[in-house]
This record gives structure tokens, sequence and C-alpha cells, in this order.
């Protein structure tokens, strides 16, 4: 079962403007959640995470927010770039395991 | 940087033949993992390693996959006898403590034909 549900297959934003990734998951025993990137051909890379204490986490262009109650998940960049076209992952653990469950992914392409 | 190193990169096999894919993770994270990846779909966990030991392998097809980590360190995935549904990414990673990122190889390409 897809415990970790990313609904929009795709996103298109303006280079410059806020780009939104959402993400919502299933299993309330999920404590840390992370955001990850992945270019075709390669691995993903860590972008972000947030533990399950807090509500926001800020990374420079990017931000976590997480919304216990409603079970949902949102990266926020702001201002988006062309480079940052790709593909984004949402993925969360299940406390004290290491066990980490992904969604199916978001590709984002940021128009010059 | 410490870097998962994952080989081959790429590999193309007939069905029914036999295929092993090797991971090395980062020095001293004892967490690795083995994912999954079809296109279009996110990485599906097939194995968890903690040290040695197996944590998580209820993805795993049994009948024709297998995992081992036997000193802690470097794993082999290998699947026998290959089939065509087979043909997808296959994602090696690892993390050195609970609730902490995990770090990606580049994964090997497989083509089953």
């Amino acid at each position: 079962d897809q415990q970790v549900k990313q609904n929009s297959p795709s996103l298109s934003v303006q280079e410059g403007r806020i780009s939104i990734l959402n993400c919502d998951y299933t299993n309330s025993m999920f404590d840390y959640f992370l955001w990850y990137k992945k270019y075709p051909a390669e691995g993903p890379t860590f972008l972000i995470s947030i533990s399950s204490i807090k509500d926001k986490n800020e990374d420079g262009r990017f931000t976590v927010f997480l919304n216990k109650s409603a079970k949902h998940l949102s990266l926020h960049i702001v201002p988006s770039q062309p480079g940052d076209s790709a593909v984004y992952f949402c993925a969360a653990i299940v406390g004290g395991s290491n066990d980490m469950r992904f969604g199916a992914g978001t590709r984002l392409t940021v128009k010059p | 940087e410490a870097e998962v190193a994952q080989s081959p990169r790429y590999k193309i096999t007939e069905k029914s033949q036999a295929v092993a894919f090797w991971c090395d993770p980062i020095s001293g994270h004892a967490t690795l993992y083995w994912y999954r990846q079809i296109l279009g779909q996110g990485p599906e966990l097939l194995v968890q390693f903690q040290d040695e030991s197996v944590v998580d392998d209820s993805q795993l097809p049994k009948d024709r996959f297998s995992a081992e980590r036997l000193k802690g360190v470097d794993s082999t995935l290998k699947i026998q006898p290959a089939e065509l549904g087979d043909s997808a990414m296959y994602l090696c990673a690892s993390s050195h403590g609970m609730n902490t990122e995990a770090f990606f190889g580049q994964g090997t390409r497989l083509t089953v034909v």
C-alpha cells in the first residue's frame, strides 16, 4: 500500500516564482520526513528534512512545512530557478526503525 | 566527500539469467537500503540492513531475489532468474543513525531482454 502519496505527477512554474510541492501520508508512525531531488540517471539527493516535533524547517530557498493533524507536508522553493527542474520525492521514516518509504515523485519544471 | 558506490552502472541481461549488483556504503553507516525504482514511480524498499542483519525484507521477492551484507559493510543484491519485469533502477543507500537522511548511490540501471 502507498503510505506516502504525491498526487501531482508534474508541476510547471516560471523562474522567480514559488514552487509548492505537496505530500500526504497515511502511517501515523512516521515521525521524520525528508525531501529528495533526483536528476535523470542519478540517485536521489537529500534536500531538506523535518522532525515531527516541528512544523517548519527552512534552508535557504527551501522550506518544508508539516501539518501532523492533516498528515500533510509541503516543500516550498522560492525563488524557483531553472536548475531546480528535477523530480522531487517525499519520504517518511517510521520512528525508531529507519524504515524509509517514498512517494511516487513530482516532476518540477522551472521555465526561464 | 564520501559517497555510496554502486556497480555496475548499467547492466543488460537476458531473462532467466542471474545478475548481481554491488554496493559499498559510506564508511561507518550501519544502515544500508536496497530500493528498486521503476520509471515514473518512487523508490520501493526491497531490503534494509542494520549492520549485517536484515531488518526488513518484506517487499523482497524471495523466490528470485537475495541480498547479503556479510561483514556489515558492503552488500550484494542478486536476482536469479531475471524476468522482464525486473527492468528498473536499483538504488543503494546508507545512513548513519536513526531519523537521519540516507545517502544514495548513482544506481544500477538493469534491462532484462
